[in-house]
């Protein structure tokens, strides 16, 4: 059974900041992994999809990396503006569903 | 393209009531899976259909049901309502053509406060 983590929970940083989310799975047998954007009451917004074989995806400021073999990924978000604060999840697949994790809660102060 | 739309936006009901909740996915889009999320359980898969078939289903009680049509589009349902099944309920679509898994696409989600 898939499960996947996110650490940290919650994280404030002042604007301009360079950060890093984490996103571990137990089961490195996935095709792809996927990181979402969620604001409040919203639903989700897809930000980047990696394929197993790639280990990073970039869209503008946002870069995703990924490390089957450690199960882990990482998204990198530079020069961070209030406008990125929302909760960030990742969703790793099993079988024809998504797991997720619990997400990461970003607060970008002015 | 217009994205994945769900119907209706809010929703209140009392207990023991039922209500049927649609989502329209991506034109061309084939998968609608559905995932309830609440404060305390976070994300939660429900059910996925694929060409009218139901393909797999989580951990939830006979009480909630879903259906898709040959437009693609679906329905899930939930009867005799309790207070826990208030949550936003969220609605993905994707091609899923060749590969086992494509990149998910959600809609705005149904809010569902049960009374």
């Amino acid at each position: 059974k898939q499960e996947v983590t996110q650490i940290p929970a919650a994280l404030s940083v002042p604007e301009g900041e360079n950060l890093v989310l984490n996103c571990s799975f137990t089961d490195s047998a996935i095709y792809n992994l996927q990181w979402f954007r969620q604001d409040p009451g919203k639903g989700l917004t897809s930000l980047l999809l990696i394929q197993s074989s790639q280990r990073e995806q970039t869209s503008g400021r946002l870069n995703a990396s990924l490390d089957k073999s450690s199960g882990r990924s990482t998204l990198y978000i530079a020069a961070s503006q209030p406008g990125d604060s929302a909760t960030y999840l990742c969703a790793a697949p099993a079988g024809n569903m998504l797991t997720f994790g619990g997400g990461t809660r970003l607060m970008v102060k002015p | 393209k217009a994205g994945v739309t769900q119907t209706p936006r809010y929703l209140i009901k009392t207990r023991g009531q039922q209500v049927t909740l649609s989502c329209s996915p991506i034109s061309g889009h084939r998968s609608v899976s559905w995932y309830q999320q609440t404060p305390g359980q976070g994300l939660q898969f429900l059910f996925e259909y694929f060409s009218e078939t139901q393909r797999n289903k989580g951990n939830f009680p006979g009480r909630f049901s879903g259906r898709q049509f040959s437009n693609s589009r679906s329905e899930m349902n939930v009867s005799t309502l309790e207070l826990g099944d208030s949550a936003l309920y969220l609605c993905a679509s994707s091609w899923t053509g060749g590969q086992p898994w494509n990149e998910q696409f959600f809609g705005p989600g149904t809010r569902l406060t049960v009374l």
